[in-house]
């Protein structure tokens, strides 16, 4: 069975920077593209970015470009997403997705950026 | 970027009921166009893909429609389990865009 697993979220003091990972099982993680998405609490979802197979092709929502960095290691079949200058907004449960037409979704980890 | 509208933002249904969400794209996306669902606390799953394409072990009484900049989502005959929030997601261009969410309640 595909499982995706989030890790990393936190509480964070704006300015502050944050890595997530996300173990991907069951299936062969480097023939897929991988995506982040994200919903701030009572808010609908919103597509972070995604990353491409062997190229490593890389796509970002304008919210978080520039300060959001996605990446993948494909022998450790893990997906990272590299968060920096975390503002307020930023708070959210970030999910990780399989491909770039979320296919299969993992449960999520909870990033909360306050003072 | 493309815009996607969807339609009603809630609605209050009973089982049994025939409902339809709609989705409207600023610009034509062909076929690009997927349906999730999500209950409270959980994560979304997808229900169709490719705009029509039933998911894997959605029950069939989910269907998608439409290309270019119309879509619907219809369950033909809701049942408990379906009170959930749905959501449309474009991937035709970057940045892919989601609608807004319909909340779907119990009447």
């Amino acid at each position: 069975d595909v499982q995706l697993l989030e890790s990393g979220g936190g509480l964070v003091q704006p300015g502050g920077s944050l890595r997530l990972s996300c173990a991907a099982s069951g299936f062969t993680f480097s023939s897929y593209a991988m995506s982040w998405v994200r919903q701030a609490p009572g808010k609908g979802l919103e597509w972070v970015s995604v990353i491409g197979t062997s190229d490593g092709s890389t796509y970002y929502a304008d919210s978080v470009k520039g300060r959001f960095t996605i990446s993948r290691d494909n022998p450790k079949s893990t997906l990272y997403l590299q968060m920096s200058s975390l503002r307020a907004e930023d708070t959210a449960v970030y999910y990780c997705a399989r491909n770039a037409w979320l296919e299969f979704w993992g449960q999520g980890t909870l990033v909360t950026v306050s003072s | 970027d493309i815009q996607m509208t969807q339609s009603p933002s809630s609605l209050s249904a009973s089982v049994g009921d025939r409902v339809t969400i709609t989705c409207r794209a600023s610009q034509g996306i062909r076929n690009d166009l997927g349906w999730y669902q999500q209950k409270p606390g959980k994560a979304p799953k997808r229900l169709i893909y490719a705009a029509s394409s039933l998911q894997s072990g959605v029950p069939s009484r989910f269907s998608g429609s439409g290309s270019g900049t119309e879509f619907t989502l219809t369950i033909s005959s809701l049942q408990p389990e379906d009170f959930a929030t749905y959501y449309c997601l474009q991937h035709n261009s970057y940045p892919y865009t989601f609608g807004q969410g319909t909340m779907l309640e119990i009447k």
